[in-house]
This record gives structure tokens, C-alpha cells and sequence, in this order.
């Protein structure tokens, strides 16, 4: 099993939908989540952190499920702008540190 | 202030050939990481730095593959002979410290021809 796992997709919706990607992890200890953001030929950056409690900002709704070691990203009224590459990352910061992106979920959002 | 900054931007190289790519790091930074892209794929960690502590070169594909760190500061990401399958992006992150938020340069766009 991978350490992080998400479906590539892609996830084509019209605009105004809501779309929802999950991430799975396989280190129950892992302790810190983020979502980031890649455009096409650019470099990733941070969407969001992912907190215990859940976080919401703006559109973007970020859950951790440690239960079942999931993070999910809720996008509500899709914007064209929206339309990028979104990777999970999960870190474990125990006796060794260690990072680990997702390949990524692509979303397309059409007009 | 300024971000990560990497050089060369792109680099076109023959097959052998060996490679240096640098990154500056945001200033303060303790922890710096290294990831290869390959076109349509994900981030593939490399290496790491953090602080002082021995670096986490697990990620390397070989022995050609070696990374420098000058205290808290510029790495260098060497590429000895190489290879048509190194042809990628070469992302370089840093952040306060490991598991925190990683701020990424634009990359080093790698052509081995």
C-alpha cells in the first residue's frame, strides 16, 4: 500500500458544483496534513493545513478523518480558477522525519 | 521578503554529462528538501536537510544522485552522467522546519538530450 494515496482523476465539473477529493495515508501516527495547489508548469503551493477539528476557508473546506486516516478537501462553487492539481501531504515527525506528497487529484472545471 | 529562488531555470545537458542544480532557500529556513517531477507525474522526494542532522538521502534514485547543504543556507542538487530518464523538474522546498509549511521554488526544468 502507498503512503499516500489519491484518485488522479481527473474530476471534470460545471462550474458552481461541489467536488470533494480524499486522500488516504497508511502511518496512523503521521501528524501533520496540508493540501496544496499545482497549475500546470508551476510549482505547488499551500491551499490549506488540515486541522483535527476541520478547517474552513472560504470555499475550501479541509476534514482529517484519523480514524480512518483520510483527509478530504470540499471545493464548494467551483470557479474556472479552480481548475489545477491538488495534492495531499501528509508528514510524520517522530523519531525520524519524513514527507510524503500524493501524486495528486486533477480537477477540471468547465464553463 | 524573497521566496525560493532556483538556477538554472532550465538546463539542457547531453546524455553523461554531469549536472549542478543550486536553490536558495527562504532566509531562516532550517529545513530544505529536494523533489523530481516528471512530466504528468507527482512529487518524488529526493532529500531533505534539516538543521544540522544528517540528511534523509532515501529518496535518491541512485548513486548518481547527490545533494550538498551549506549550514542553513544554498544546496546543491548534483546529477552525475547523466541519463535520458532524468529529464524532469527539479523542485526545491524549504520550510521553518520539517512539517511545517513548505514554500517551493519554481524549479529547474532538466533536459538530458
Amino acid at each position: 500500500r502507498k503512503e499516500v494515496e489519491q484518485d488522479p482523476g481527473p474530476f471534470n465539473v460545471p462550474e458552481g458544483a461541489t467536488v470533494a477529493f480524499n486522500c488516504t495515508y497508511s502511518n496512523s501516527a503521521s501528524q501533520s496534513f496540508f493540501w496544496y495547489r499545482q497549475d500546470c508548469r508551476k510549482e505547488p503551493k499551500l491551499l490549506m493545513s488540515v486541522y483535527s477539528s476541520g478547517n474552513e476557508d472560504g470555499r475550501f473546506t479541509a476534514q482529517l478523518n484519523r480514524a480512518s486516516q483520510y483527509i478530504s478537501l470540499l471545493i464548494r462553487d467551483s470557479k474556472l480558477s479552480d481548475s489545477a492539481t491538488y495534492l495531499c501531504v501528509v508528514t510524520y515527525s517522530g523519531g525520524y522525519q519524513k514527507v510524503t506528497f500524493g501524486t495528486g487529484t486533477k480537477l477540471q472545471v468547465i464553463p | 521578503g524573497a521566496g525560493v529562488s532556483q538556477s538554472p531555470s532550465n538546463k539542457v545537458t547531453e546524455k553523461g554529462k554531469d549536472v549542478e542544480l543550486r536553490c536558495d532557500p527562504i532566509s531562516g529556513h532550517t529545513a530544505l528538501y529536494w523533489y523530481r517531477q516528471r512530466l504528468g507525474q507527482g512529487l518524488e522526494f529526493l532529500i531533505y536537510f534539516q538543521g544540522n542532522s544528517a540528511p534523509d538521502k532515501s529518496g535518491l534514485p541512485s548513486d548518481r544522485f547527490s545533494a550538498e547543504r551549506t549550514g542553513e543556507s544554498v544546496s546543491t542538487l548534483t546529477i552525475q552522467r547523466t541519463q535520458q530518464e532524468d529529464s524532469a523538474v527539479y523542485l526545491c522546498a524549504s520550510s521553518l522546519v520539517v512539517g511545517e509549511t513548505q514554500y517551493f521554488g519554481p524549479g529547474t526544468r532538466l533536459l538530458v538530450l
